[in-house]
């Protein structure tokens, strides 16, 4: 089956360094891509989201680059904190009624100080 | 106040048990969903409810029932509980099952089936 996928499980940079956590999907036909982080003991939270038809998006020191030529998704944190220590996670859906968000496997950031 | 509320948090029993998790979200959203993840952190969809008619009902055993007695509730019942069942189960809502929604997720219910 068709699933959403990260290159890598961890992932470990310095305060103030930024980071890029990537994902690679394989169904050309998803409409749209949300990034959530997920504390622990806690349930994932929406970082940003991106429609299909653009290829970058920009939130506060987040961004969201969408390439569908290769179908590669990442997730650009700017001047990373402590507090962005967590797993996250891309998802994908088609936008049709009755489907549902499908996870990536995750990418533990670990921020050290 | 709390969007997508479960309980329990924490829940242990035996093997051969039934429970119940419940899931309440106050966002008036249309749709409800329950995912399960497991000790490697891999998030799986098992079922969907829109206004309380199921529509999502993933390859899952069913020993799992959810009910839903209206829009704002979704609930998942577990029959004669095994090992494997252990996992932390999270609600999730989104204000329509049109697809492209944002979904707002509960705290989890992680369960330990002994």
């Amino acid at each position: 089956g068709e699933s959403v996928g990260l290159h890598l499980p961890t992932l470990s940079v310095q305060e103030g360094d930024n980071s890029i956590i990537n994902c690679a999907y394989s169904n050309s036909a998803s409409d749209y891509f949300i990034w959530y982080k997920q504390e622990s003991g806690k349930g994932p939270q929406f970082i940003i989201d991106i429609r299909s038809n653009m290829d970058k998006r920009q939130g506060q020191r987040v961004t969201v680059l969408l390439n569908k030529t290769v179908k590669h998704l990442s997730l650009q944190i700017a001047a990373t904190q402590p507090g962005d220590s967590a797993v996250y996670f891309c998802a994908e859906i088609t936008n049709q009624a009755g489907t549902a968000l499908i996870f990536g496997k995750g990418t533990t950031l670990s921020v050290s100080s | 106040d709390t969007a997508v509320s479960q309980t329990p948090k924490y829940l242990v029993t035996q093997m051969g048990n039934d429970k119940s998790i419940k899931c309440e979200q106050n966002l008036g959203h249309d749709t409800m969903y329950w995912y399960k993840q497991d000790s490697k952190k891999f998030l799986k969809i098992m079922f969907s409810y829109n206004n309380k008619e199921l529509i999502i009902n993933e390859t899952v055993p069913n020993r799992f029932s959810p009910k839903s007695p209206d829009k704002a509730h979704l609930n998942l019942h577990i029959n004669s509980l095994e090992l494997g069942d252990s996992a932390v189960y999270f609600c999730a809502s989104t204000p329509s099952d049109s697809g492209a929604n944002v979904l707002t997720f509960g705290a989890g219910s992680r369960l330990t089936v002994l």
